[in-house]
């Protein structure tokens, strides 16, 4: 089955600073990545996705990257607030309900 | 108008006991699945349920049992629970094709 592992598990950033997660794939079937950010006691939400024919997806602050060659896709948050700090979680899906969720990085944004 | 609803939002019980936790979603979505999030922040999926066809991961106890009376539902059932059971779950929907997932609020269960 599918295998999504995302690094680092835990990521602290100065308050204006850029801040980058990584994720590996291993299923080359999977063609869709989504991004969700989950606060404090609150449920997981899509911040941003990006599919496999697409190279980088960006909104505002921030940005996905997919290399479907080395299977790695990473998120990009720049500028990076207080009200930044969740855990934020990547995925891989290849439709029909199999999806693959990462570990989860823990953002803390200091101000 | 809530998406994806989920009830109980609290879950207190003895362990040994049998209960369950029901969901909903009025997003017209084909697809359900149940995830478990322990104290580690862990986001693990459980089931989905996609068309009639039922994934499980096979890491999940047969004394949990999903059971889908029609498309917008996808309750959980728990039975004979223990003290590991203790832990937040979700239920999510999504439209196949856009796999976008949708979570309800969660349950914060706690086995005692």
């Amino acid at each position: 089955g599918e295998n999504v592992e995302q690094h680092p598990s835990t990521l602290s950033v100065q308050e204006g600073d850029s801040a980058v997660i990584k994720c590996t794939y291993s299923d080359s079937a999977s063609n869709y990545f989504p991004w969700y950010k989950q606060e404090l006691g609150k449920r997981p939400q899509l911040i941003i996705d990006i599919r496999s024919n697409v190279g980088e997806k960006k909104d505002q602050r921030i940005a996905v990257t997919l290399n479907k060659t080395a299977k790695h896709f990473s998120l990009h948050i720049t500028e990076t607030q207080p009200e930044d700090s969740a855990v934020y979680f990547c995925a891989a899906s290849k439709g029909a309900g199999k999806s693959t969720f990462g570990d989860g990085t823990t953002l803390t944004v200091k101000p | 108008d809530t998406a994806v609803s989920q009830t109980p939002k609290y879950l207190v019980t003895q362990m040994g006991n049998d209960k369950s936790i029901k969901c909903e979603q009025n997003l017209g979505h084909d697809t359900m699945y149940w995830y478990k999030q322990d104290s580690k922040k862990f986001l693990k999926i459980m089931f989905s349920y996609n068309n009639k066809e039922l994934i499980i991961n096979e890491t999940v106890p047969n004394r949990f049992s999903p059971k889908s009376p029609d498309k917008a539902h996808l309750n959980l059932h728990i039975n004979s629970l223990e003290l590991g059971d203790s832990a937040v779950y979700f239920c999510a929907s999504s439209q196949d094709g856009g796999e976008t997932q949708y979570f309800g609020p969660g349950t914060r269960l706690l086995v005692l």
